[in-house]
C-alpha cells in the first residue's frame, strides 16, 4: 500500500475557508467510506477532527468538514482562526484490515 | 479518563531491536484496537499495525517481516518490536487505541516517544 498524498501546504486568511484534499486509488479513499483526518499541532499528538468521510467526534467545531469525490477526500476549514494552524493529516481504510496515511499538509493561517 | 504513555528506549543501535511499551491507564483494554503509529522527523504518519484486544494482530505489509506485537492485559499493557531497525526507523513513535472497529479513527493517544537509532 502506498501513502496517500496531500499538498505539503495550504494557507488562508482569518475567516477563510480553505480545503485540502488527500489523494489515493479505488483500494483505499474511492473503495470504502473510510477517511479520517487529524489535526497536529506543533509539538503535540495528533487529534482526531473527522471519521467516517464527514462525521465529527464529540467536541470538534462544525467549522471543520469532510467530504469524498472519487479517489479523492477533502479536508474543509471554514472561519479559519489562528488556533487551526497546524499540520493535517488524512488516513484511509485500504483493505485487509489496513489502515494508510497521507503525507500531511501544513496549513498556515495568513 | 483513559490515558496511554509510552516508554523505552530513545536509542536504538542498527541491527538491533526497537522495543516500546504502552501503558494503558483509567480504563479497559477490552472492545478496542491497540496501535502504534510513527512520524520520522518532518514527515508523515506511518501506521505500523494494531493488536486487538483479544491478541489478534495485524500489521503494515512494508513492515510486517520485523513487527511483533504484544498484549499484556493484567498490566494494561501492549508493547512493539521492531527487529533490525536502520536509521529509516528513527522517529517519534505513538501508541494509539480504535474502536469499537478499526475504521472509527484514533481518538486518544500517547504523547509520542522519540526513538532515534544510530550507533
Amino acid at each position: 500500500q502506498s501513502a496517500l498524498t496531500q499538498p505539503p501546504s495550504a494557507s488562508g486568511s482569518p475567516g477563510q475557508s480553505v480545503t485540502i484534499s488527500c489523494t489515493g486509488t479505488s483500494s483505499d479513499v474511492g473503495g470504502y467510506n473510510y477517511v479520517s483526518w487529524y489535526q497536529q499541532l506543533p509539538g503535540k499528538a495528533p487529534k482526531l477532527m473527522i471519521y467516517e468521510v464527514s462525521k465529527r467526534p464529540s467536541g470538534v467545531p462544525d467549522r471543520f468538514s469532510g467530504s469524498r469525490s472519487g479517489n479523492t477526500a477533502s479536508l474543509t476549514v471554514s472561519g479559519l482562526q489562528a488556533e487551526d494552524e497546524a499540520d493535517y493529516h488524512c488516513s484511509s481504510y485500504a483493505g485487509s484490515n489496513n489502515l494508510v496515511f497521507g503525507g500531511g499538509t501544513k496549513l498556515t493561517v495568513l | 479518563q483513559v490515558q496511554l504513555q509510552e516508554s523505552g528506549p530513545g536509542l536504538v543501535k542498527p541491527s538491533e531491536t526497537l522495543s516500546l511499551t504502552c501503558t494503558v491507564s483509567g480504563g479497559s483494554i477490552n472492545n478496542y484496537y491497540w496501535s502504534w503509529i510513527r512520524q520520522p522527523p518532518g514527515k508523515g504518519l506511518e501506521w505500523i499495525g494494531y493488536i486487538y484486544y483479544t491478541g489478534i494482530t495485524n500489521y503494515n505489509p512494508s513492515l510486517k517481516s520485523r513487527v511483533t506485537m504484544s498484549l499484556d492485559t493484567s498490566r494494561s499493557q501492549f508493547s512493539l518490536r521492531l527487529s533490525s531497525v536502520t536509521a529509516a526507523d528513527t522517529a517519534v513513535y505513538y501508541c494509539a487505541r480504535v474502536g469499537p472497529t478499526l475504521v472509527n479513527g484514533y481518538n486518544l493517544w500517547g504523547q509520542g516517544t522519540v526513538v532515534t537509532v544510530s550507533s
